[in-house]
């Protein structure tokens, strides 16, 4: 099977860092995306990784462990706007979705002021 | 322009109604999605069109009939839905299948079966 797992709520401060984490089991693994999405609005496209490692853009940073089968997204300076729901995924590797992304349920960040 | 446009953005028809839900794009993008959105869950993968020939059907109803009229059009034809078919309608595109970890998605169309 094939699977991903995020924290379904998240609730930081204002400033604050934080970390959603994603752990996936899947086998054939391409890489990683996070998207943004937020309340009533389209998913847009975070990052993506493909090796292991950190890739920093601006305040978000998305971290690949491919031996350990997880990854995470990290915001720093956390915005008001920063609330949204978050989703790792994976390309399917079974069934008639194989090759095209499936998304984890999503991880909810509430920023507080 | 790298915007998926997708109109109309609210829909709401009873259960007898036929209607069409469309997509356009200006990247030259030869991938096109549709994905279905229930309220507090992920996207679900619905159909794929790769240089407009329909290469996955994930199993949807034949309630929703896609049709790909050229390499930047999408449409989704809404015939019989059921109230369960509720949801908010995303469309996507990526350059191609092989590239689609970063999905264009347009703004989605709220759809109300009553």
């Amino acid at each position: 099977g094939q699977s991903l797992e995020q924290p379904s709520e998240v609730t930081a401060v204002e400033g604050a860092i934080v970390q959603i984490n994603c752990t996936y089991q899947t086998s054939g693994f391409y890489g990683l995306s996070w998207y943004q999405q937020h309340d009533g609005g389209a998913p847009t496209f975070l990052s993506y990784n493909a090796l292991d490692g950190l890739e920093e853009t601006g305040r978000f940073s998305s971290f690949l462990s491919r031996s350990d089968s997880y990854g995470y997204l990290l915001l720093q300076e956390l915005q008001m706007k920063d609330s949204a729901s978050y989703f790792c995924a994976v390309r399917a590797n079974y069934g008639g979705s194989q090759g095209n992304l499936i998304f984890g349920k999503g991880t909810k960040l509430s920023v507080k002021p | 322009d790298t915007e998926v446009t997708q109109t109309p953005k609210h829909l709401v028809m009873g259960m007898t109604n036929k209607k069409s839900l469309k997509c356009e794009q200006h990247m030259g993008h030869r991938a096109m999605y549709w994905y279905k959105q229930k309220a507090k869950k992920p996207p679900e993968l619905m159909f794929v069109y790769s240089y407009e020939k329909l290469s996955i059907n994930e199993s949807v109803p034949s309630r929703f009939s896609p049709e790909c009229p050229n390499s930047s059009l999408l449409n989704l034809h809404l015939h019989a839905l059921q109230p369960e078919d509720s949801a908010l309608y995303l469309c996507a595109s990526s350059p191609r299948t092989a590239s689609n970890e970063k999905l264009f998605f347009g703004s989605g169309t709220q759809l109300s079966v009553l």
